[in-house]
């Protein structure tokens, strides 16, 4: 199946700085998503982005589907922007998401 | 619009007990249904999907089991719980297209401790 890789593991920011979050996925793909887990464990959908670049307020999403990558940047960051991002593909020919390890961030006051 | 629920939100059981978690979608008809585990470490592992009523795959052999026995209701099961199941349940719905491009939507998960 498809590996989805995430980098780094970990991020630790001060509030106020960007940041570039990179998922790497081994195949093809017909769509992937960016989530954020919030301290309580709930997955909030943040971008569904097969390919192109998508913004959504301080977020913005790139995703280079012939180079298989997605980029997710988080521009002046909030103590609330703290989590895991996770990114999720599904195999070539399937539909079932399959997610990286995750980012960790964590944003300072 | 579409709702996921999921419940409970957490669960203390001893090991050998049974476990019922349950999951319903409002709002939509004929989703593919899908259950992950979250355990320590932080990757999210797939378990089951169905693609319909009482149509259940299974990705990873274990202690558990999966039922679908209506369209939008999908509910994670054991017999005999061990302490190796612990860990964060999460169901999720998306929309089924033949195109495969669909965005998945999740429920606010189960803690599962088992002691």
């Amino acid at each position: 199946g498809i590996q989805v890789e995430q980098s780094p593991p970990d991020l630790i920011l001060q509030e106020g700085a960007n940041s570039t979050l990179r998922c790497n996925f081994s195949d093809s793909v017909n769509n992937l998503q960016w989530f954020h887990q919030n301290p309580w464990g709930q997955l909030i959908n943040l971008f569904y982005i097969p390919s192109g670049t998508k913004q959504n307020g301080r977020l913005s999403a790139t995703t280079v589907a012939t180079e298989r990558y997605s980029l997710l940047y988080i521009s002046s960051s909030q103590t609330t922007d703290s989590g895991v991002y996770f990114c999720a593909a599904p195999s070539g020919g399937s539909y079932i998401p399959t997610f990286g390890r995750g980012t960790s961030l964590i944003v300072h006051p | 619009s579409q709702t996921i629920h999921q419940w409970p939100a957490t669960l203390v059981q001893p090991v050998g007990s049974p476990l019922s978690l349950e999951c319903t979608v409002e709002g939509t008809s004929n989703p593919n249904l899908y259950w992950y585990r979250q355990a320590a470490g932080r990757g999210l592992q797939l378990l089951f999907y169905s693609v319909g009523i009482g149509q259940i795959s299974s990705e990873v052999p274990q202690n558990l089991s999966a039922s679908r026995p209506q369209d939008r209701q999908f509910i994670l099961s054991s017999k005999k719980l061990l302490l190796s199941d612990s860990g964060f349940y999460l169901c999720a719905w998306s929309v089924r297209t033949v195109s495969l491009n669909t965005e998945a939507f999740f429920g606010q998960g189960t803690r599962l401790t088992v002691v």
